[in-house]
């Protein structure tokens, strides 16, 4: 079974310009969820995703960034326009349900840096 | 302070060691927690629950105390296939999100 995908893996922008992240979670996972690791930081959460729907985005840094689900399928992260602070490593991860009892599985990261 | 606090680290030990990780949390809401580790530049990978009660698989030892809000990981026996980062992770009160530690960094040597 495939795991959780991610797309590009690598990825070098200039400050100003804009990057797309693709993620493709584990077949028949409803919940999709993105988290980052800036430089020196640790992992945080940015958003879950139920199906389609944005569950909970409280962890959104600012509305530079853009995440979609549509057909609750793969899901995008966009940042427009990067910034310097941007860069790191972002990760989306899935689980079959929510809640306690259940394993969220990561992909293998998206790394981002913005020159 | 910081929702998962862990050993700064690094720890570099030899093979056949026994080694001790803690762990820190502040919200007493918190209803799981979880140790995951993550080899350079990969993904986080589930390493095992932790309850309660303790648990154990294999070298690795488990143990949470709720009242002290502290966690902990027990590696007997080392091997340097187990050199990675070691992330202490809870899970929010609402139970979806993961809120991870900076990690400890351990570096098992022959």
């Amino acid at each position: 079974e495939a795991g959780v995908t991610q797309f590009p893996s690598h990825s070098v922008i200039e400050k100003g310009q804009t990057v797309t992240l693709r993620c493709d979670p584990i077949s028949g996972h409803d919940n999709l969820y993105w988290y980052r690791r800036v430089m020196g930081k640790e992992i945080k959460f940015l958003l879950h995703f139920v199906k389609e729907s944005k569950q909970d985005e409280s962890g959104m840094p600012n509305n530079r960034f853009l995440a979609e689900r549509t057909g609750g399928t793969y899901s995008t992260l966009k940042v427009q326009p990067a910034e310097l602070e941007d860069s790191g490593v972002y990760f989306c991860a899935s689980s079959q349900e929510a809640g306690p009892g259940n394993t969220i599985y990561f992909g293998e990261g998206s790394w981002l840096t913005v020159v | 302070r910081k929702e998962v606090e862990q050993d700064p680290g690094p720890f570099n030990v030899p093979e056949g060691a026994t080694v001790a990780f803690n762990c820190t949390y502040s919200n007493s809401a918190s209803q799981s927690f979880f140790w995951y580790r993550q080899d350079c530049r990969k993904e986080p990978k589930l390493l095992m629950s932790v309850y309660s009660s303790g648990n154990e698989d294999g070298r690795f030892t488990a143990q949470l105390n709720r009242a002290s809000q502290y966690i902990s990981l027990l590696i007997r026996d080392s091997k340097l296939s187990d050199s990675a980062t070691y992330l202490c992770v809870v899970r929010d009160q609402a139970g979806t999100a993961l809120i991870f530690g900076k990690g400890t960094t351990l570096s098992v040597s022959s």
